[in-house]
């Protein structure tokens, strides 16, 4: 069965310091990847996606990045934190076009 | 853009009671899918509908989309305390959208008992 990592679980970091979020899928090949995030248990916002190794779009401008160095591994990066970027960061995988998503747990990072 | 609309943002029940959340958009789409969440997780599919009209059950819940595929609504029938969480719509635009989704705002359901 396909399974979703993603850590850490929560984050706080000072403003200027740089992030790295890692999300791994397990039991599926080319899935598209997704990161979001969400603000105080509200809607989900679409900040990457990437449907192959190192493609990645970007949904809106921002001081954050993605990368896909592998198939199944997404990661959202930030050279220095603003404390804007405080929030919850889900990432999420699919497979064929009107399948589920799957999220992971998500990381809580407070940006101090 | 495509945007969408949930209502409401907040809901506050007694046990047994019923209610409806709201999903609108002045656009179409292929798909709607709404999702369950619990604090400090990911959300959860509950269900995907797919063709306009189509209604769905699940237990006590009642999944609609709309003839034009532009809305759809969750019912629930006797709430129960088990159903406090958070509830998000989400379309799918079909097309070379990648399975990107757009989440509307989300319904915070509580169920007292």
């Amino acid at each position: 069965s396909q399974t979703i990592h993603q850590w850490p679980a929560t984050l706080v970091q000072p403003v200027g310091s740089p992030l790295s979020l890692e999300c791994t899928v397990e039991g599926t090949s080319n899935p598209n990847l997704y990161w979001y995030r969400q603000a105080a248990g509200r809607g989900l916002q679409l900040l990457f996606y990437s449907v192959g190794i190192g493609q990645i779009s970007s949904e809106v401008p921002q001081n954050l990045s993605a990368s896909r160095p592998q198939d199944r591994q997404f990661i959202l990066s930030s050279k220095k934190l603003l404390l804007s970027d405080s929030g919850f960061y889900l990432c999420a995988w699919r497979g064929v076009i009107s399948s589920p998503l799957h999220f992971g747990n998500g990381t809580r990072l407070t940006v101090t | 853009t495509q945007l969408l609309e949930q209502s409401p943002q907040f809901l506050s029940i007694q046990e047994g009671e019923n209610l409806t959340v709201y999903c609108n958009s002045s656009s179409v789409f292929s798909s709607l899918q709404w999702y369950r969440q619990e604090p400090g997780e990911g959300p959860v599919l509950l269900v995907t509908v797919v063709t306009g009209g189509e209604v769905k059950k699940l237990k006590r819940l009642t999944f609609q989309f709309g003839d034009a595929r532009k809305d759809s609504s969750l019912h629930i029938t006797a709430a129960q305390p088990g159903d406090t969480g958070l509830y998000l719509c989400a379309g799918e635009a079909g097309g070379t959208s990648y399975g990107k989704l757009t989440f509307g705002q989300g319904t915070i359901l509580t169920v007292h008992p």
